[in-house]
């Protein structure tokens, strides 16, 4: 079965890390683009970073940038986000998500979702 | 930056009725515009990309159409499962999405 699995997340202490992981299954992980996004009531949802099928370009929403780092393996068909010095307004349920299309260089289309994990940032 | 924003914010319909969302662009996206389905306790789903183009398995009472900064989903006649919030989302700079219209019974 297609799918995106996640692990990782919960309650953390502002400026604590946390990493968030994504297994996927039952198709060629190493040929798309993936992403995370996260969803908070107020905010919506949120595009926070991309990375590309090969790793070579990563590219991180303002927001993160400095703070969040994607990252891959594909031999272990597994996608990360490494989150750090975390925020109150980090709090959101973040999803992994698999581009549309295969080999696409700069990002496309959010084709197959996780089922999400929630980041809770609180003293 | 870029902003989406969909009208309206909410949609009171019945089952059978037809329901026409509305997303416009604060600059020209060209057709870089899609439509995610989201019900609650799930992820978004995708229905469109590329302003029209269907995704898998979306059935075809479903329509997107659009191009530049005005675009449209509609649904043709809504079935008890389509009661949902949609958003629409732009690629054309960055990714970012819009607030969402919840179609409601």
């Amino acid at each position: 079965q297609v799918q995106l699995v996640q692990s990782g997340g919960g309650v953390v202490q502002p400026g604590g890390s946390l990493r968030l992981s994504c297994a996927a299954s039952a198709f060629t992980f190493g040929d798309f683009g993936f992403h995370w996004v996260r969803q908070t009531p107020d905010k919506g949802l949120a595009w926070v970073a991309f990375i590309r099928y090969d790793g070579e370009t990563k590219y991180h929403a303002n927001s993160v940038k400095g703070r969040f780092t994607i990252s891959r393996d594909n031999s272990n068909n597994t996608l990360y986000l490494q989150m750090n010095s975390l925020r109150v307004e980090d709090t959101a349920m973040y999803y992994c998500v698999k581009d549309l299309d295969e080999n696409y260089n700069d990002g496309s289309w959010f084709d197959l979702w996780g089922q999400g994990t929630l980041v809770t940032v609180s003293s | 930056e870029l902003v989406l924003t969909q009208s309206p914010a909410t949609l009171s319909l019945s089952p059978g009725d037809r329901a026409t969302l509305s997303c416009r662009a604060s600059q020209d996206v060209r057709r870089y515009l899609a439509w995610y389905q989201q019900k609650p306790g799930q992820a978004p789903r995708l229905l469109f990309y590329d302003a029209s183009d269907r995704a898998t398995g979306i059935p075809a009472r479903f329509s997107g159409s659009g191009s530049g900064t005005d675009f449209t989903l509609t649904i043709s006649s809504l079935e008890p499962e389509d009661f949902a919030v949609y958003y629409c989302q732009q690629r054309s700079n960055w990714w970012s999405f819009g607030q969402g219209t919840k179609v409601e019974i």
